[in-house]
């Protein structure tokens, strides 16, 4: 069975950082592609992140390019995501999924963490 | 970018009615790279449908979607009590990834 756990979440002022990170388990995790997916409260769903099953292509959303890093450990089955320069626009909750097919780019996405929440404030 | 627009924004509906939810893109979507979500109050997404009409697995034959293009189209049979939920579209065929507003199916 797919698991994915996010972790990492919790308050931080504008301008902080945050590492979030997301154990995998019950699958091949350097075959998947793995995505971050935001959604701000009440709000609908944001793509955020994608990174290939072996690390060498990262994809970003331009709401986030330049601030946010993806990355992963695939001998410790970990995806995690590096928020630089965090806006009140950032508060969200935050989830790593698990791309059904694709391994270097991002596609749908089969498996979902149960997400982690961001508070961006002062 | 491709934005994707969800109609209606609320659906309130009977268990047993049929629900026809619609994805509409400003734009082709690339080899019908379109995919369908449920999102359950305080839950994650669930997969439903992807490239427009393919059942995820484990997902009842009561849900189906169809469309080419720019249109797309999402139907529930037969409401079942677990099916009131908001339901995302996504396109996944070009960069970025987007998704829809969502239509929320709810208990009339």
């Amino acid at each position: 069975e797919v698991q994915l756990l996010e972790s990492g979440g919790g308050l931080v002022q504008p301008g902080g950082s945050l590492r979030l990170s997301c154990a995998a388990s019950g699958f091949t995790f350097s075959s998947s592609a793995m995505t971050w997916v935001r959604q701000a409260p009440g709000k609908g769903l944001e793509w955020v992140s994608t990174i290939s099953g072996s690390g060498d292509k990262t994809y970003y959303a331009g709401s986030v390019k330049g601030r946010f890093t993806i990355s992963r450990d695939n001998s410790e089955n970990t995806l995690y995501l590096q928020m630089n320069s965090l806006r009140a626009e950032d508060t969200a909750v935050y989830y790593c999924a698990k791309d059904r097919v694709r391994i270097a780019a991002p596609g749908n996405f089969d498996s979902w963490g149960q997400g982690t929440l961001v508070t961006v404030s002062s | 970018e491709i934005v994707l627009t969800q109609s209606p924004g609320t659906l309130s509906l009977s268990p047993g009615e049929r629900a026809t939810l619609s994805c509409r893109a400003s734009q082709s979507v690339s080899n019908n790279y379109l995919a369908w979500y449920q999102q359950k109050p305080g839950q994650a997404p669930r997969l439903l449908i992807f490239g427009a009409s393919s059942r995820a697995t484990g997902i009842p034959d009561r849900f189906s979607g169809s469309g080419s293009g720019t249109d797309f189209i999402f139907t529930i049979s037969r409401l079942e009590p677990e099916d009131f939920a908001v339901y995302y579209c996504q396109q996944y065929g070009s960069s970025p990834v987007t998704f829809g507003g969502g239509t929320k199916v709810e208990i009339k």
